[in-house]
């Protein structure tokens, strides 16, 4: 969907670099969300924003902080990336609480 | 904390076939959404449930939100080798509730 975009779409990282993905969107949305995708897990919420420099976390949140400065941009920063936290980052967006719209992910590998 | 639950983890079906998903639930839930994840890409949404014993459809998509408000299933008719990826339940509880997903099922198609 043209209306949200994550960058950078693939990442390798080293264990102890800080590490920050975006998550851009055109359409004006409230609400937006950062998830992970691990087998086994499905997708498990990291932190959720409700409106600008309103943030919380969800249920996945340690070693993960994020900042909404602006409607359009929700940043979701490893402070110091681990192996554990390889992964498929999703972001999200809502107008309202419900059907949600997904960005394409970004693969990130910590090695 | 609410779970849904999506079982098998993968289904092996033959092309021409109808295939069934159910996702369960201990809590209720007020809307339901199922969602399909093609490889490489994010989750996009399917058909969307907000009235206990709706059944709705979406081509040769048909998903019902159970009478109880703990379950829906998705039916698919007729699956194509497209029909391939990954499908996800997901449930809201209220209006400023955050989506609920299930852990997901593989769906393969064979030729």
């Amino acid at each position: 969907d043209a209306g949200i975009t994550q960058s950078p779409r693939h990442k390798v990282t080293e264990t102890g670099t800080p590490v920050t993905l975006r998550c851009h969107q055109t359409e004006n949305h409230r609400y937006m969300y950062w998830y992970r995708q691990d087998p086994g897990h499905g997708l498990r919420l990291i932190h959720y924003s409700y409106g600008v420099k309103d943030t919380d976390k969800g249920e996945v949140s340690d070693g993960y902080s994020v900042s909404r400065s602006k409607t359009e941009d929700f940043l979701l920063t490893l402070e110091s990336a681990t192996s554990s936290q390889t992964s498929v980052y999703f972001c999200a967006i809502s107008a309202a609480a419900g059907g949600y719209t997904f960005g394409s992910g970004t693969r990130l590998t910590v090695v | 904390g609410q779970q849904l639950n999506q079982s098998p983890q993968s289904m092996f079906i033959q092309e021409g076939e109808d295939v069934s998903m159910n996702c369960t639930s201990s809590s209720i839930f007020n809307t339901w959404l199922w969602y399909k994840q093609d490889p490489g890409e994010g989750p996009v949404l399917l058909i969307a449930l907000y009235k206990a014993g709706e059944l709705t459809s979406n081509g040769r998509l048909t998903a019902q939100f159970g009478i109880t408000r703990k379950d829906s299933f998705l039916n698919i008719s007729a699956s194509i080798p497209s029909d391939v990826g990954i499908y996800f339940c997901a449930g809201l509880t209220g209006a400023n509730s955050k989506l609920t997903f299930g852990k997901g099922i593989t769906l393969s198609v064979r030729p």
